[in-house]
Formats: C-alpha cells, sequence, structure tokens
C-alpha cells in the first residue's frame, strides 16, 4: 500500500530564500503525483501536477521533480513571500481513476 | 484549473441528526469522485470513492452506514454524516477527477462539520 511521507513538517524561513520541500513514496509505480497549497481552514488547491512519464513541472516560482526510482519529490520554491505560507501537500496515486495518497505536510511560515 | 464546489461550507448540527454534505464538478464530469477526511493538523484520510451510477467503495475502518454516498450524477455526488455524533466533527473534503486533464484531481473547498 502507498504511503507518502513529507519532510520537514514545519519549515520557517525569511523572505526572498529558496526552500525544497521534501516528499518521499514507497510504491515507486505511480501514476501521478500533484502537489497541493492549503491555507488554514480552506480545501486545497492544486499547484502541479507530474505524470510518471514525466521528471518535472514547473509554474511561476514553483519547480517539482519526481524521481521514480529514487521514491522522492521534490518541490522548489524561489524567492520565497510571506504568501507562500502555507501547508505544502504532496499526493500520489498508483493507477488512473484511483485516489490520491496524501503525506501529512509541510507547513511552511515566511516571515516578511 | 477545473471547479469542484462543495456545500455547505460549514454546518453546526446536534447529535443523532443527519448532514449532507454536496460536491459539484462545475465545468467537468466526474466519473469518480472521492471523499476525504481531515482531522485538525492532520493530513487528509480517503473515506470511499464514489462512481457515478454505483455503489460507493469505502475504505477499511470507514462505517458505510453511516456515511452515505450517492454519485446519482456525472457531476454531483452527496456525502450523507447519519445519527451524527461530536466524534463525527471534521472536515470533509470532496473531489472531482477529470479523465480529460490526465486524471488530475481538484478539490472542493471543504465542509466543517461540527455536531453539538
Amino acid at each position: 500500500k502507498q504511503e507518502v511521507t513529507q519532510i520537514p513538517a514545519a519549515l520557517s524561513v525569511p523572505e526572498g530564500e529558496n526552500l525544497v520541500l521534501n516528499c518521499s513514496f514507497t510504491d515507486s509505480a505511480i501514476y501521478n503525483l500533484q502537489w497541493f497549497r492549503q491555507d488554514p481552514g480552506k480545501g486545497l488547491t492544486s499547484l502541479l501536477l507530474i505524470q510518471s512519464s514525466q521528471r518535472e513541472q514547473t509554474s511561476g516560482r514553483l519547480n517539482a521533480s519526481l524521481d521514480k526510482s529514487s521514491g522522492r519529490s521534490t518541490l522548489y520554491i524561489a524567492a520565497s513571500q510571506p504568501g507562500d505560507s502555507a501547508t505544502y501537500l504532496c499526493a500520489a496515486s498508483n493507477q488512473a481513476g484511483t485516489a490520491l495518497i496524501f503525506g501529512k505536510g509541510t507547513t511552511l511560515s515566511v516571515s516578511s | 484549473g477545473a471547479v469542484v464546489s462543495q456545500h455547505p461550507s460549514r454546518v453546526i448540527c446536534k447529535s443523532g441528526t443527519s448532514v449532507k454534505i454536496e460536491c459539484r464538478s462545475l465545468d467537468f464530469q466526474a466519473t469518480t469522485m472521492f471523499w476525504y477526511r481531515q482531522f485538525p493538523k492532520k493530513s487528509l484520510m480517503l473515506m470511499a470513492t464514489s462512481n457515478e451510477g454505483s455503489k460507493a467503495t469505502y475504505e477499511q475502518g470507514v462505517e458505510k452506514d453511516k456515511f452515505l454516498i450517492n454519485h446519482a450524477s456525472l457531476t454531483l455526488s452527496t456525502l450523507t454524516v447519519t445519527s451524527a455524533h461530536p466524534e463525527d466533527s471534521s472536515f470533509y473534503i470532496c473531489s472531482g477527477q477529470d479523465r480529460g486533464r490526465s486524471g488530475e484531481l481538484f478539490f472542493g473547498e471543504g465542509s466543517r462539520l461540527t455536531v453539538l
């Protein structure tokens, strides 16, 4: 059964810093890997989707990579801003049509 | 991205009553929808998979008679919490899968249920 782990659980950085959030998964036979953002008391905002045939995806200051062989994905945030403060969730699905399995998230705090 | 609308966003009810939460895909057809539950400061736990026109598939430990799921159309799935108990208080989030977008999942805004 797929298990997703995220490290660190919490991260505090000053504004402007580049940072990396880590995600690992136990079953490398993934179909999709998605990164989400969740603000307190809110739903999920999809940030990036990486299909199993892809190695990375980029959107603005965000870059997500996928290494199936090592069972890892990273979310790189460039030039962090206070508005980036949120919980970032990594999730993986193993087949088309199946649910995402979520990690516990990394709570990011960016100070001005 | 595609839009999933969830209603109500907040609901407070008394113990023993039933509460229905709706999940609609507004601009795509979702043959499959997923219901998750999130406890405070915890991750999302999959409760069940809802397939249009068929019975839902529940995860181990989720009581199917307590959490009734109906997926009567390609754009609407409902979760009914029956005989609500304070321990059912939680954040419930639905998601729809848009197969036209590489199977990407889109999530509703969630429903905060408080059972008194």
